[in-house]
């Protein structure tokens, strides 16, 4: 159980484009769910938390305009790279946290992750 | 400053050996310290989890210890295996339980374990 998904696991695409990264909970519910970068060699950065419903909340340094986060149900939370540039190029982790992992063990399943190379 | 700091950065271990991680941390105030596993190119996978009133938890062969004075802990791998070859990560949450979503979690940059045959 606790099974999270990311689609696509690996992209390529072009400086200028755009690209969507989906997250889903396959098998709960989850309330929140969070968007990870990370850079080789590099642990886990927060890029933003995004709740069912509302709008996401991201951290310092992090564009939101470029990095368009919408977690419109309880299973599915997207991330879209804006006008992708070369540097955007990392490995994209989402995790998302159900009901129950609230309180003091903060419970959250991780996606394979997102590996995308911007050219 | 809440800082999470691992060693070794690396270790190259024989296959069958046992070895131990180590994780320092400066995280104010603690709430729980997480050891997760990492495979190359894939998510974290959590391994144990210890809140400050627990000094060790197991995981088949992976045993963590926490000592919350010293603020240290210590990941500890039996008879390690080919698959055991991963970054190990330890991750401090940081912030009182009703916080919500003001609790951070606190990432070290992991140890990275080969396991050689």
């Amino acid at each position: 159980g606790a099974v999270v998904s990311q689609h696509p696991s690996r992209v390529i695409c072009k400086s200028g484009t755009s690209v969507k990264i989906e997250c889903r909970s396959l098998d709960f519910q989850a309330t929140t769910m969070f968007w990870y970068r990370q850079f080789p060699k590099q642990s886990l950065m927060l890029m933003a938390t995004s709740n069912e419903g509302s709008k996401a909340t991201y951290e310092q340094g992090v564009e939101k305009d470029k990095f368009l986060i919408n977690h419109a149900s309880l299973t599915l939370s997207t991330l879209t790279v804006t006008s992708a540039h070369p540097e955007d190029s990392s490995f994209y982790i989402c995790s998302a946290r159900p009901h129950w992992g609230r309180g003091n063990t903060d419970t959250q399943y991780f996606g394979p992750g997102t590996r995308l190379t911007v050219l | 400053k809440n800082q999470v700091e691992q060693s070794p950065q690396s270790l190259i271990i024989l296959e069958g050996k046992n070895c131990t991680l180590q994780c320092n941390y400066t995280v104010s105030p603690f709430s729980n310290l997480r050891w997760y596993k990492q495979d190359t190119g894939r998510g974290p996978v959590s391994l144990t989890i210890m809140t400050f009133s627990e000094n060790t938890k197991s995981n088949g062969r992976y045993t963590a210890t926490l000592d919350a004075d010293t603020k240290q802990s210590s990941l500890h791998i039996t008879a390690s295996q080919l698959s055991d070859s991963a970054s190990y990560i330890c991750v401090v949450t940081r912030g009182h339980e009703n916080a919500g979503n003001n609790r951070k979690l606190i990432w070290g940059l992991g140890t990275s374990l080969a396991v050689n045959p």
